[in-house]
């Protein structure tokens, strides 16, 4: 079975900087998939980036970016030129091909100031 | 595509009531997942199918607690008896799979329950 932990419950950034969320993963398997989902208010999950584990190149999506260490087992999810409608919380997943299950981390909550 | 659809919206219930969630997944997609969500416990797998067979159930908090899918297109999360603590944000997600682990899950706007 695999776990995901996301260490940090929240984090705040000033709109148009960077910011970065940290994920931490752990999996027997050799062959999974890492996602970053946001959930805003409206609570609707909403995909933001995914990440091949085989592949070494950093997944990119607009201002969306991964720091993928697959060595050691970190996904982290950098934000640029923070936008105000990015504030929701953020959550890193895992999916293996063993069991297909989509674990999740508990969540950080990011808040965009003005 | 109309994504997965989740009725009802919302529910409001009394304790001791029975509560039935429903969720209709995205045509083409044969897995479906049923999560629920607590601010305490973060989002938890309850239950997924494959091809309509439940694959694991181990999520499932106790026996009051049941899924089906009796097709491709629908399926249903009973709490019978509900309680209090059943109170949370359930969501259905649908992806194509189980062999496309690469696909990613496709989420409802959720059923935010509420037991009195």
């Amino acid at each position: 079975a695999q776990t995901v932990t996301q260490s940090q419950p929240e984090m705040s950034v000033q709109e148009a900087e960077t910011v970065t969320l940290s994920c931490t993963y752990d999996t027997s398997e050799s062959n999974y998939y890492l996602f970053w989902y946001k959930q805003p208010p409206s609570r609707q999950m909403i995909l933001v980036i995914r990440q091949e584990a085989y592949k070494q190149q950093n997944a990119t999506e607009n201002r969306f970016s991964v720091n993928f260490q697959k060595a050691a087992k970190s996904f982290s999810l950098k934000i640029s030129d923070s936008q105000l409608g990015d504030t929701a919380m953020y959550f890193c997943a895992c999916r293996t091909g063993a069991n297909s299950k989509l674990t999740f981390g508990k969540g950080i909550t990011l808040s965009v100031r003005p | 595509d109309a994504g997965v659809i989740q009725s009802p919206r919302h529910e409001v219930t009394e304790m001791g009531q029975e509560v039935t969630l429903r969720c209709k997944p995205i045509s083409g997609h044969n897995s479906l997942f049923w999560y629920r969500q607590t601010m305490m416990r973060g989002l938890e797998l309850l239950i997924y199918f494959n091809n309509n067979v439940p694959i694991d159930d181990s999520g499932m908090p106790e026996d009051r607690f049941s899924a089906k899918m009796p097709n491709a297109s629908f399926s249903t999360l009973k709490i019978q008896p509900s309680e209090p603590r059943d109170s949370a944000v359930y969501f259905c997600a649908s992806t194509r799979g189980p062999r496309n682990y690469n696909s990613p899950l496709h989420f409802g706007n959720g059923t935010r329950l509420t037991v009195t």
